[in-house]
């Protein structure tokens, strides 16, 4: 059972390139995240989705786009990279009931000079 | 509104010693609390949870954590530290409703010495 999947595992962009993550999950999770994990930080939630169709926007949104078109896939795009943006990106999947953990993958290490 | 307070940011241990990680929250409703481990260069695992059967909740590799509602309290426990147990470590609430409403805490590195 592959879990949450993400890919590139790193990446080295210039400043005003664009790209995206991508993130996939074979548990058939309603819920999917985005956060970023800057250096001895916790996580902040970027973005979310309930469901195939259905995204909002978390703590720190800026600068990023997300679509939900199925269930097991939730991109997330960086349209203009900025230095800002060098982190460390969590994608994570969970059940419907909040009493159920978040699933998440390995991370995609991100660095924009 | 939901709060999490990680109150150490560094713990540090001698292998074979207890570990304490301490964790308060806040919360307008019974809420779900987990603690996550981060190993370097890694996702986060789950570690235990706690959803409002029994208050001691026992998770892997031998930690667990009591839930003190009086005291608003999650702390994490380990009888005997490993130098695997090096990692970082989030306490997280959750309430009824998921989606936004789960809030992570700002993590605290436990360091273990040989």
């Amino acid at each position: 059972n592959a879990g949450v999947t993400q890919t590139p595992k790193f990446r080295i962009l210039k400043i005003g390139q664009s790209m995206t993550l991508q993130c996939t999950q074979d548990m058939n999770h309603n819920y999917m995240y985005w956060y970023r994990q800057d250096p001895g930080m916790g996580l902040k939630l970027i973005y979310y989705s309930v469901g195939a169709g259905i995204t909002d926007k978390g703590e720190v949104p800026n600068g990023y786009n997300v679509s939900r078109s199925t269930t097991e896939d939730f991109p997330l795009r960086l349209e203009l990279a900025a230095p800002s943006q060098t982190s460390v990106y969590f994608c994570a999947s969970q059940d419907r009931n909040s009493n159920q953990p978040q699933h998440f993958g390995d991370g995609t290490r991100l660095s924009i000079l | 509104a939901q709060s999490v307070t990680q109150l150490d940011s560094h713990v540090s241990v001698s292998e074979g010693t207890p570990v304490l990680l301490r964790c308060n929250y806040s919360s307008s409703y019974s809420p779900s609390l987990f603690w996550y481990v981060q190993h370097p260069n890694k996702g986060l695992q789950l570690l235990l949870k706690y959803t409002s059967a029994a208050t001691l909740v026992k998770g892997i590799n031998g930690f667990e954590a009591e839930f003190k509602k009086s005291e608003t309290s999650f702390h994490l426990t380990k009888p005997s530290a490993h130098m695997s147990d090096a990692a970082e470590y989030f306490c997280v609430v959750s309430e009824e409703g998921g989606g936004f409403k789960t809030i992570f805490g700002a993590g605290t590195r436990l360091f273990v010495k040989a």
